[in-house]
């Protein structure tokens, strides 16, 4: 089966400017998750879709982040303006099914603000 | 609150010696699931192995091994004969109702196999 993709692989942008991901998850799995990666850390949770619907976003920054889901299928994540604290690499995942569920994770954007 | 504590930062082996990664985790909850995953260069996190708190079972794959000990709240990965691809960055992860089955991962192990 294909893994999660995302892209882009890799993103340089000046601080205040906007930027965008995307993940596309595995097929058939209807939960997607979004995490972020600092370096020398392991990932943090940054918001759960169950479908179409965001679950879990109580760690995500709202003033500056948002994401998306539509059709239950796609993710994006942005944020805007960007700020250079958000330097960092940003992994989607997904699952099939819910609580527990193993999750398999694509290779990740690395985000650099300069 | 849930917490996983992996101490050792970096690890490094000669190729062919065992190597094991500690993980101890906290939480509150009885009934809680535990994870390994493996980091290569490549980025991606790729699952290693799930326990559930009610199986203290310990587990062999090919050369990996776990020791689950709900004792002493500890879930130890070891790696028999390890090989140059072994080298990655090893994470342990908690899930439970107490952090709404949120997976929290611990700060990670890298691990350096050497020729």
């Amino acid at each position: 089966e294909a893994g999660v993709v995302q892209s882009p692989r890799y993103k340089i942008i000046e601080k205040k400017q906007p930027v965008a991901f995307w993940c596309n998850p595995i097929s058939g799995h209807n939960t997607l998750y979004w995490y972020r990666q600092n370096l020398g850390q392991g990932p943090e949770l940054l918001i759960r879709y169950e479908n179409e619907e965001a679950v879990d976003d109580s760690q995500l920054p709202k003033d500056r982040f948002s994401a998306e889901r539509l059709k239950g299928v796609d993710s994006t994540l942005k944020i805007q303006p960007a700020e250079l604290g958000d330097s960092a690499v940003y992994l989607c995942a997904s699952s099939f099914g819910t609580d527990n569920s193993p999750l398999h994770f694509g290779n990740g954007t690395r985000l650099t603000v300069t | 609150a849930q917490k996983v504590t992996q101490a050792q930062t970096e690890i490094s082996v000669v190729e062919k010696e065992d190597v094991t990664l500690d993980c101890v985790y906290e939480t509150r909850d009885t009934t809680y699931y535990l994870f390994w995953y493996k980091q290569p260069p490549s980025g991606e996190l790729v699952f290693l192995i799930r326990r559930n708190s009610f199986d203290e079972q310990n587990e062999i794959s090919g050369r990996y091994s776990w020791n689950f000990q709900k004792s002493t709240s500890s879930f130890n990965f070891t790696i028999t004969a390890s090989q140059v691809v072994d080298s990655a960055v090893y994470f342990c992860a908690l899930s439970g109702m107490d952090s709404s089955y949120k997976l929290i991962f611990g700060s990670g192990t890298r691990l350096l196999v050497r020729p």
